[in-house]
């Protein structure tokens, strides 16, 4: 089935240490994004990538970065600069021209200890 | 910049009572709008769209949704609530050619036997 997975759905990491959350998708998708989810706040882009090799900051990039070497990935690595790194992260991914339409892996949940 | 807001953060209904969520939006241009609903600890899916053309929109599980853009709203109905129902919903806001979509902060539902 086609579908976006993202991983590990749980996480738990030291303060200090740097993290990369896997997002892969088999939808054939071109743009892939990055939020973020705290209680209350809705969701927050992070990044975003429209083709490969390239992406884009969104509104809450710092602490964070991405790589977009593959049509289907698109990994999020949260840095130690990431002052409040815990958080629940989602991937989506979206065709070009359908913008908004989006696709939601299921969540990675990361703490921080 | 354009904005989503939800007024209701908590709403609760009697399993097959009619439901009303609210969603206003500010953008300065036509705008793409969307409603995504989350379960618990899992991602988005989305329930219907509006790009353009008739103003009532039908989505999955029975909802609908009317775009009217003299009140710069979208709110989102569903006629008889089932107890599978109980979610959070999220009205989204986008545009042509704009990838970067907002997210208002969700309503959450509760559904009572």
């Amino acid at each position: 089935d086609g579908g976006i997975t993202q991983s590990p759905k749980y996480l738990f990491r030291k303060e200090g240490q740097n993290v990369t959350l896997s997002c892969e998708q088999n939808l054939n998708h071109d743009a892939m994004y990055w939020y973020r989810q705290d209680p209350g706040q809705g969701l927050r882009l992070i990044y975003y990538s429209q083709i490969v090799n390239d992406f884009q900051k969104g509104d809450i990039a710092e602490g964070y970065s991405v790589s977009r070497e593959k049509k289907e990935s698109f990994p999020l690595t949260v840095t130690s600069a990431q002052k409040n790194p815990t958080a629940f992260y989602l991937c989506a991914s979206s065709w070009q021209g359908r913008d908004g339409e989006l696709f939601f892996g299921e969540g990675s949940r990361l703490t921080v200890l | 910049a354009q904005s989503v807001t939800q007024p209701d953060i908590h709403i609760t209904v009697s399993e097959g009572a009619s439901l009303e969520l609210r969603c206003n939006y500010s953008y300065g241009a036509t705008p793409y709008l969307f409603w995504y609903v989350q379960s618990p600890g899992q991602g988005l899916q989305l329930l219907l769209k509006y790009f353009s053309g008739d103003t009532l929109v039908q989505g999955i599980k029975g909802f609908e949704a009317e775009f009217k853009r003299s009140q710069s709203s979208f709110n989102l109905r569903k006629p008889s609530v089932h107890w599978s129902d109980a979610a959070e919903y999220f009205c989204a806001v986008g545009a042509q050619g704009y990838q970067k979509v907002t997210f208002g902060t969700g309503t959450k539902l509760q559904v009572i036997p």
